[in-house]
């Protein structure tokens, strides 16, 4: 059965302490993407990985880490540095970045308190 | 920044009414997608448009891309309650050397009163 898993559905955290989201797909997908949506904000990239042991910075990188070690699997630290960590968490993937349609995870939401 | 502009950000509609979004950008797109995300759920992909003028059907949905390809719209023909979500648009820019960005936009959310 292919496509993205996200894990946990829920996660609740103390504020100050790091949290690592899991992104895994099994698609075969060269590029991954994680988004963080807020209430009428739609959706802000964090970071993106074209290829394997590569990635970028979005537009809303800060208080956050990635790394891509694996073709499959994408995790997503937030860090005690983000200011406001509360959100809904969505991985997604595509063949490649430059011109496929994304595939997106079931998301995490996460709560910070 | 590049941006990607979608309107109206909420619409209410009767059920059997006709709905529309329209999207914008600063800057020359690569292609436009729109995305479907239901109450709850998380973003579909529905379409993708790449040429100039391009026009795509899918039933009671009509997509456009304009001839500047900065432009776009999403046309629901007789809405019904199963047409009910937030529909993003998102629009793909080519930022140079090889590297690509979807820029969403902060999408519309259509209510379908029964």
């Amino acid at each position: 059965d292919g496509g993205i898993t996200q894990s946990p559905k829920y996660l609740f955290r103390k504020e100050g302490q790091n949290v690592t989201l899991s992104c895994e797909q099994n698609l075969n997908h060269d590029a991954m993407y994680w988004y963080r949506q807020d209430p009428g904000q739609g959706l802000r990239l964090i970071y993106y990985s074209q290829i394997v042991n590569d990635f970028q910075k979005g537009d809303i990188a800060e208080g956050y880490s990635v790394s891509r070690e694996k073709k499959e699997s994408f995790p997503l630290t937030v860090t005690s540095a983000q200011k406001n960590p509360t959100a809904f968490y969505l991985c997604a993937s595509s063949v490649r970045a430059d011109s496929y349609e994304q595939y997106f995870g079931p998301g995490t939401r996460l709560t910070v308190t | 920044g590049q941006q990607v502009m979608q309107i109206p950000q909420y619409q209410h509609v009767q059920e059997g009414e006709d709905f529309t979004t329209y999207c914008n950008s600063s800057t020359t797109l690569s292609n436009i997608q729109w995305y479907k995300q239901r109450p709850g759920g998380h973003p579909v992909f529905l379409i993708q448009l790449v040429k100039s003028g391009e026009v795509k059907k899918q039933k009671r949905l009509t997509f456009q891309f304009g001839e500047a390809k900065k432009n776009s719209s999403l046309h629901i023909t007789a809405t019904q309650t199963t047409d009910v979500g937030t529909y993003f648009c998102a629009g793909l820019i080519d930022s140079g050397a090889g590297s690509y960005q979807l820029t969403f936009g902060k999408g519309t959310k259509l209510s379908v009163i029964p």
